[in-house]
């Protein structure tokens, strides 16, 4: 059974700053099936990245995504007051989804 | 503009059954994967069901066999039927479309849209 472990669990930031967000597959995955998505109280989750580094329509160029074998990164360049949320990673295969456990950023 | 709108939650006293609505609007459900994704109280999201377009259906070891996910294409909608609930399904559930390929027609499969949730409590 596939686990994403993200990395780190909250993470405690400025506006402006950068962020960088790590998520570990259990086992080797495509990084075609890889997504994140933005989580702000309140709110369903929404879209981000797909395909692991494809940006979803409307989506800043601030935020990007990449991967390096079981390892895949969201990046947020430079932090804006709206980015401070929860991140989940996501993996689609096998006919089910997994998710991460997420990661909390916050204003500091 | 698609939309995802669910409805259907409420309180309910463990062992008793509720059934979740996902009324679309802007694409049909009929032609697409769907998922039910849910969501813990302070806690993270947690997949629970997919139905793909040809009403094949796979669940979340948590649910199977508690939980059935089926769609009625005349009327647009998905729907999620919970029998003998417990206390740990208490959730806020949300319906989501996947969305395959991308543009460019690369299979990129994602959770593109989501509806607005609906709270299940179960409680005695």
């Amino acid at each position: 059974e596939l686990v994403l472990t993200q990395s780190p669990g909250s993470l405690s930031l400025s506006p402006g700053e950068r962020a960088t967000l790590s998520c570990r597959a259990s086992q080797s995955v495509s990084s075609a099936y890889v997504a994140w998505y933005q989580q702000k109280p309140g709110q369903a989750p929404r879209l981000l990245i797909y395909g692991a580094s494809s940006r979803a329509t409307g989506i800043p160029d601030r935020f990007s995504g990449s991967e390096s074998g079981t390892d895949f990164t969201l990046a947020i360049s430079r932090l804006e007051p709206e980015d401070f949320a929860v991140y989940y990673c996501q993996h689609y295969g096998n006919s089910r989804i997994t998710f991460g456990r997420g990661t909390r950023l916050e204003m500091k | 503009e698609l939309q995802l709108v669910e409805s259907g939650g409420g309180l309910v006293q463990p062992g008793g059954s509720l059934r979740l609505s996902c009324a679309s609007s802007g694409f049909t459900v009929s032609d697409n994967y769907m998922s039910w994704v849910r969501q813990s109280p302070g806690k993270g999201l947690d997949w629970v069901s997919l139905i793909y377009s040809g009403g094949s259906t796979y669940y979340a070891d948590s649910v199977k066999g508690r939980f059935t996910a089926s769609k009625d294409n005349s009327k647009n909608t998905l729907y999620l039927q919970l029998n003998s609930l417990r206390t740990e399904d208490t959730a806020i559930y949300y319906c989501a479309r996947v969305l395959l390929y991308d543009r460019s027609g690369f299979y990129y499969p994602h959770l593109d849209y989501w509806g607005q949730g609906t709270l299940v409590a179960v409680s005695s």
